[in-house]
């Protein structure tokens, strides 16, 4: 799964299995969570997000999953095509009035769907 | 279409010299920021502002500047005092608030030659 560092996580699936990805956070003030998808060369892509009072969120095909106790997320795609072939990233937003509206990103972890 | 357009797609700089990195966004958001993308590695701020005429440091300011005089743009320039320019630079933009999304544009990639 995702952690800070410098390397970046990797996974290869199988066309057609379910995935799985994991993300640690590391505020346990943080009451938002976002994953975004990006593609070789392009900018990150919204996937789906999920607030604190939420553990579980699904979208089509991909479904969030929240333990706050161990600050941990993962996100399920379901039927993996080979274009979900991408980089994910987590993002936690933790709320700071004086700083307003951050975001903090993962390293990343690169999917590869193997046809 | 609403988004945001970052311009150039590649850039590439003599050492020594500055550019400008463009970021557009007709969004209507209040909250802008600039990130360095390294191979590899995630996402790190170097700026944001989340208003016109105010913005602060991220966590990598150094050898960057920028400006906010209109909503929809916030250039980045990249100074001769960054040493290590080479990079993948994302804009992005967000509802002003907390818990809204924040939407990227395509990136620049500038390179050093």
């Amino acid at each position: 799964g995702e952690s800070v560092g410098l390397h970046l996580p990797t996974l290869s699936v199988q066309e057609g299995d379910n995935s799985i990805i994991n993300c640690a956070y590391s505020n346990s003030a943080s009451d938002y969570f976002i994953w975004y998808k990006q593609e070789s060369g392009k900018g990150p892509q919204f996937i789906i997000d999920i607030r604190s009072n939420m553990d579980k969120r699904q979208g089509q095909r991909v479904t969030v999953l929240l333990n706050k106790t161990v600050k941990h997320l993962s996100l399920q795609i379901a039927a993996t095509q080979p274009g979900d072939s991408a980089v994910y990233f987590c993002a936690e937003n933790p709320p700071s009035p004086s700083t307003g509206n951050q975001f903090y990103f993962g390293t990343g972890t690169s999917l590869t769907v193997i046809p | 279409d609403g988004g945001i357009t970052q311009s150039p797609k590649y850039l590439f700089r003599k050492e020594g010299q500055n550019v400008t990195l463009s970021c557009e966004q007709n969004l209507n958001h209040d909250a802008m920021y600039w990130y360095r993308q390294d191979p590899g590695q995630g996402l790190r701020l170097i700026y944001y502002s989340q208003i016109v005429n105010d913005f602060q440091k991220g966590d990598i300011a150094e050898g960057y500047s920028v400006s906010r005089e209109k909503k929809e743009s916030f250039p980045l320039t990249v100074t001769s005092a960054q040493k290590n320019p080479t990079a993948f630079y994302l804009c992005a933009s967000s509802k002003q608030g907390f818990n809204t999304e924040a939407f990227f544009g395509q990136g620049t990639r500038l390179t050093v030659v």
